[in-house]
């Protein structure tokens, strides 16, 4: 048990739908992550936040969006949903920046299918 | 372009050989590397990071190795055991920018 959590664990939509995927990191880490996780794709970073604040950005698309709260949960929403938006949803989290060498852990993901 | 690859998709060794995993990557400035294992289903495990300065990193029975001339990782289990059969992921922390994780080598080990 890496000590994150992600709710809810499995996820069956329509497309054109909107979800919202959670996240609670580690207890003391203040950065969380997201990826995204489908067979032809691999793990695809998604966004990064650190205490409250986006720090960095990778594939995500504009019908995506994610916030960090002042508790530190992270809530990735996803709005739009089309087919090929199915895939193993994951957050991670670190104690620090990534810049700080930190690893990161991982929960064990939430999948979202889009019919 | 940007490119991060593992040098097989599927890799199958006997029962108390030594596995090796291959990371390279391309158009990349990593500040260090790290590798994860993934079970099917489940996320990934940090297993061993390594910064650019460094040449070698031990813990336990792992390995890894990095060379940045090169542009490339290797990743040694020795003693293998049917219990280490998994996905092996690399993944790289590119300067200025983000995580990149590579598709991932499927190791088998076979009793």
């Amino acid at each position: 048990d890496s000590g994150v959590t992600q709710t809810p664990k499995h996820l069956i939509t329509a497309t054109g739908q909107r979800v919202t995927l959670r996240c609670s990191p580690r207890s003391g880490d203040l950065s969380v992550y997201w990826y995204q996780q489908s067979l032809d794709q691999g793990l695809q970073f998604l966004i990064q936040y650190y205490n409250g604040e986006e720090r960095a950005k990778g594939n995500i698309l504009e019908r995506f969006s994610a916030q960090q709260f002042p508790d530190l949960h992270s809530e990735l929403n996803l709005s739009s949903l089309e087919l090929g938006d199915s895939a193993l949803y994951f957050c991670a989290s670190s104690v620090g920046l990534a810049e700080s060498y930190n690893e990161q852990f991982f929960g064990p993901g939430t999948r979202l299918t889009v019919l | 372009s940007q490119k991060i690859e593992q040098n097989s998709e599927a890799l199958n060794i006997q029962e108390g050989k030594t596995a090796t995993l291959t990371c390279n990557y391309t158009n990349y400035s990593p500040a260090y590397l790290q590798w994860y294992r993934q079970d099917p289903g489940r996320g990934p495990v940090f297993l061993l990071l390594i910064r650019e300065n460094e040449k070698e990193k031990r813990k336990e029975r792992l390995k890894v190795t990095f060379d940045t001339t090169l542009k490339q990782s290797l990743f040694h289990i020795t003693a293998s055991q049917p219990a280490d059969s998994a996905t092996y992921l690399c993944a790289l922390l590119n300067y200025g920018q983000n995580f990149v994780f590579g598709p991932g080598t499927r190791l088998s080990v076979l009793p």
